[in-house]
């Protein structure tokens, strides 16, 4: 069954530095996200991605991150200046279509630790 | 704006009973419901849907769920529990009526089966 795949699996940077986490979605799928869990809250919405541009963005997803779809295949998030509140789960999603029924399906995640 | 609740942050259930995971929500139009599950080290698995008709809707490893609009409600159940059934369930919504993409989610539920 095709997944949607993440790497790495957890990232320590230092206050300030730039990370990027990567994902590959299911091959087929059009639309891609990103999501975060900060510890101990709940998932929160960052971004959704289609034809190669920004479709819709949180109040999150500021002019620290990114996304960029630089292949055919992998989909990814940077953040420019990490801060420790950065620190969270980061999730990559896909779906096949846009429309709301469609079910969004998810990677392993990448864990972020800021120090 | 729209909301999911999960009011039990861990549910306990012996083999072999039957299991209820709680989840309500709130829209502002007609919602389309997903129960996501999550096992250790891994990502967001997609268990099920509601987007119309029958209430009772079944899913993947013997799960379903019942929609039921006047309590704006959408457990997750199963009659009979296995140890392996063990994960955290996650609660999500769109509103049909939103033209965004995000799924808003629950806090989550811990179930945990007991042999």
């Amino acid at each position: 069954e095709p997944e949607v795949t993440q790497t790495p699996s957890h990232q320590v940077t230092q206050m300030g530095q730039e990370v990027i986490l990567r994902c590959v979605p299911i091959s087929n799928h059009l639309y891609f996200y990103w999501y975060r869990q900060i510890l101990g809250q709940k998932v929160e919405f960052l971004v959704s991605f289609y034809n190669n541009e920004i479709s819709e963005k949180s109040e999150i997803f500021d002019d620290q991150f990114s996304v960029e779809r630089p292949d055919g295949s992998n989909f990814t998030l940077k953040i420019r200046s990490t801060k420790l509140e950065d620190s969270a789960m980061y999730f990559c999603a896909s779906s096949l279509g846009r429309r709301a029924y469609n079910e969004q399906f998810f990677g392993p995640g990448t864990r972020l630790t800021v120090l | 704006a729209q909301s999911v609740a999960q009011p039990e942050d861990q549910v306990n259930v012996a083999e072999g009973n039957p299991l209820t995971v709680k989840c309500t929500y709130s829209v502002s139009g007609n919602p389309y419901l997903f129960w996501y599950v999550q096992y250790p080290n891994r990502g967001l698995q997609f268990l099920l849907k509601y987007i119309t008709g029958d209430n009772l809707v079944k899913g993947s490893y013997g799960f379903e769920a019942e929609f039921n609009k006047s309590q704006t409600s959408f457990h997750l159940k199963k009659p009979s529990a296995l140890v392996s059934d063990s994960a955290l369930y996650f609660c999500a919504v769109r509103d049909r009526m939103d033209s965004s993409y995000k799924l808003i989610f629950g806090s989550g539920t811990r179930l945990l089966v007991r042999p």
